[in-house]
């Protein structure tokens, strides 16, 4: 199985950082990435496909890159309704894996 | 608009059946690859199964293989979960998404709580 490590897994922010953090593959998954934003009791929100494309309807200051095996997820300018667990997902061979999560936290 | 609506959670003695219903509405539902997704409380995702458009095609984490059975019904837009032998470690959040383009989870539905337990 491709095992996806992200890290850190937790990040304290303040509104208005630039943040990013990032997703490592165990193999080469040339480029099929996803990325997802999850509040807390909600059902996870697709953000990020194929490494780069923005999901129709999410805000631009989402932004996705990477290939091969190191990927990231920036936040430009954060908002309060960012704070989150965000997780990758290896959507490149079965069976689908997701990282443990990078959870934001307000300083 | 998209909805996925998930059905037939609950509480569940260890070793006994279940059955999870995902009610689809607002797509086209035959065109797309479904799967399932489950959350084990505080922890991360987890993919358990997919299933092609037509059905043809199933796919399984390793282990349900062989105890989970994930089934459609695209007359009524309907995905199923056949869970049987169920162990305390299925109980989790599981969630009926539609598969994109390219593999990954487009659409979620809220969500259905399965408790496995004595």
């Amino acid at each position: 199985d491709i095992q996806m490590t992200q890290s850190p897994s937790s990040l304290s922010v303040s509104l208005g950082d630039n943040v990013t953090f990032t997703c490592e593959a165990s193999e080469n998954i040339y480029g099929f990435l996803a990325w997802y934003q999850q509040k807390l009791g909600k059902a996870p929100k697709l953000l990020i496909y194929g490494a780069t494309n923005l999901e129709d309807g999410v805000p631009t200051r989402f932004s996705g890159s990477g290939s091969w095996t190191n990927y990231s997820l920036t936040i430009s300018s954060l908002e309060p309704e960012d704070i989150a667990t965000y997780y990758c997902q290896n959507n490149h061979v079965y069976p689908y894996t997701f990282g443990a999560g990078t959870k934001l936290e307000l300083k | 608009e998209v909805q996925l609506v998930e059905s037939g959670g609950g509480l569940v003695q260890p070793g006994r059946s279940m059955k999870l219903s995902c009610a689809a509405s607002g797509f086209t539902f035959s065109s797309f690859p479904m799967a399932w997704v489950r959350q084990a409380p505080t922890k991360g995702l987890e993919w358990v199964a997919t299933i092609s458009t037509s059905g043809g095609s199933t796919y399984y984490r390793d282990s349900v293989k062989g105890r989970f059975t994930i089934s459609r019904d695209n007359a009524k837009s309907t995905l199923y979960l056949q869970m049987n032998s169920l162990r305390s470690e299925d109980t989790a959040t599981y969630y009926c998404t539609r598969e994109g383009g390219r593999n990954y989870f487009d659409y979620w539905g809220q969500g259905v709580m399965v408790t496995v337990s004595s």
